[in-house]
């Protein structure tokens, strides 16, 4: 298994809503990433899993709230969005934290729209 | 500091040609270079990257990337485009701890 999988790949959730995206990967990897993707512009990075500890926080708003339950599984809990959070979020993984030489791997995002 | 540059918000060719995405970088030590491709709604795609070795790198679908020390340079290339190529392109750079990208380039391949 070489993949990363995020569900649901569509997301439409109100202002008011509590939602969650979800994250797997079965290769091993020790770090997983989320990503925030806006129209025709690069990802932004948004948390870092090292060892299922939170080792980078890049001052994302507390509505969301990343989650490591396992090595195997990331989530990221949403909470009072706004309209302007709606992006691609990605989900991505390494062997470990920093990278560095072993590169990433992505998934294929979810596309999430806050009404 | 960590940067990387693609000069080149879109870039098109005809099918047959040859095709170069420019990146630039800088970086302080040894750089650590890739390449990515984004179709439309989807996520990102490993086509390369560069660690160490040869200055020429070959990756996925037929594409290649040549890394140049004196002009920090890493373009991405293909010497035959397909439609298929058609898609954003993303240069990247690893420092400080990070996974840092260029702003992207529109790649159309014309038929």
């Amino acid at each position: 298994d070489t993949e990363v999988t995020q569900t649901p790949k569509h997301l439409v959730m109100g202002m008011t809503n509590k939602k969650s995206l979800k994250c797997e990967q079965h290769m091993g990897h020790r770090a997983m990433y989320w990503y925030k993707q806006k129209a025709k512009k690069p990802p932004e990075l948004m948390f870092v899993y090292s060892y299922e500890k939170l080792s980078i926080n890049e001052s994302v708003p507390s509505r969301f709230s990343p989650e490591c339950p396992n090595s195997s599984l990331l989530n990221l809990h949403l909470h009072a969005l706004q309209p302007e959070d709606s992006a691609l979020y990605l989900c991505a993984s390494s062997q470990v934290a920093p990278a560095g030489s072993y590169g990433y791997t992505f998934g294929s995002g979810t596309r999430l729209t806050v009404v | 500091a960590q940067s990387v540059a693609q000069p080149e918000d879109q870039v098109n060719v005809a099918e047959g040609n040859p095709l170069t995405v420019k990146c630039t970088y800088s970086v302080s030590g040894n750089p650590y270079l890739f390449w990515y491709v984004q179709y439309p709604n989807r996520g990102l795609q490993f086509l390369l990257k560069y660690i160490t070795g040869d200055n020429l790198v070959k990756g996925s679908y037929g594409f290649e990337a040549e890394f140049n020390k004196s002009q920090t340079s890493f373009h991405l290339k293909k010497p035959s485009a397909l439609v298929s190529d058609s898609a954003l392109y993303f240069c990247a750079g690893f420092g400080n701890e990070k996974l840092t990208f260029g702003t992207g380039t529109r790649l159309t391949i014309i038929p």
